[in-house]
């Protein structure tokens, strides 16, 4: 168990549907990331907060919502997405912003129908 | 925009002998490099981090080098076993960046 705590572990939706991702800490850690893995490519960067505060949106289309609450919770909403969103989504903890390491859970696969 | 370069086909060796993946990059210079282990339907997993400045850093079996002429990084798994099947993502931050970038790893078997 490293820490870190993603819901659901398996999401399956239709393009019309509206769901959310959850990612819980228990690090006491200052900042959480939202990545993207798709099949044979790297994780690319999604969210960052820093503080609760995001600090960095990677040209991610608007139909992914991030929220954080409070520095131990993330969200990511979803809503109209296309077939192509398919792909484990990861939430990360670190420290703090930067070059520390990151602490992952263990993601959520999503297939969009 | 930086590019990291793992071997995609898999490498496959037998119990007992090291594994040695590669991890090439291309543009800028990193200041820190970062290995992490990744089971099948799991997060990555932190192992080492080497800076510029080192040239080698070991953890029990596991050992990183760094070379920054050359544009590489290697990882090594010594006294391999096969609970060290995984695969193996490297990830870079430039300096005075904040970002990791990530390569998108190299699938390790070790068979009996």
């Amino acid at each position: 168990e490293t820490g870190v705590t993603q819901t659901p572990r398996h999401l399956v939706m239709g393009m019309t549907n509206k769901k959310s991702l959850k990612c819980e800490q228990h690090l006491g850690h200052n900042a959480m990331y939202w990545y993207k893995q798709s099949a044979k490519k790297p994780l690319e960067l999604m969210f960052v907060y820093s503080l609760e505060e995001r600090v960095e949106n990677n040209s991610v289309p608007s139909r992914f919502s991030p929220e954080c609450p409070n520095s131990s919770h993330l969200f990511l909403h979803l809503h109209t997405l296309q077939p192509e969103d398919s792909a484990l989504y990861l939430c990360a903890s670190s420290q703090k912003q930067g070059i520390e390491k990151l602490f992952f859970g263990s993601g959520t696969q999503l297939s969009v129908l | 925009s930086q590019k990291i370069e793992q071997n995609s086909e898999a490498l496959n060796i037998q119990e007992g002998k090291t594994a040695t993946l590669t991890c090439n990059y291309t543009n800028y210079s990193p200041a820190y490099l970062q290995w992490y282990r990744q089971d099948p339907g799991r997060g990555p997993v932190f192992l080492l981090l080497i800076r510029e400045n080192e040239k080698e850093k070991r953890k029990e079996r596991l050992k990183v080098t760094f070379d920054t002429t050359l544009k590489q990084s290697l990882f090594h798994i010594t006294a391999s076993q096969p609970a060290d099947s995984a695969t193996y993502l490297c990830a870079l931050v430039r300096g005075g960046g904040n970002k990791l970038t990530f390569g998108t790893g190299t699938q390790l078997k070790v068979e009996l």
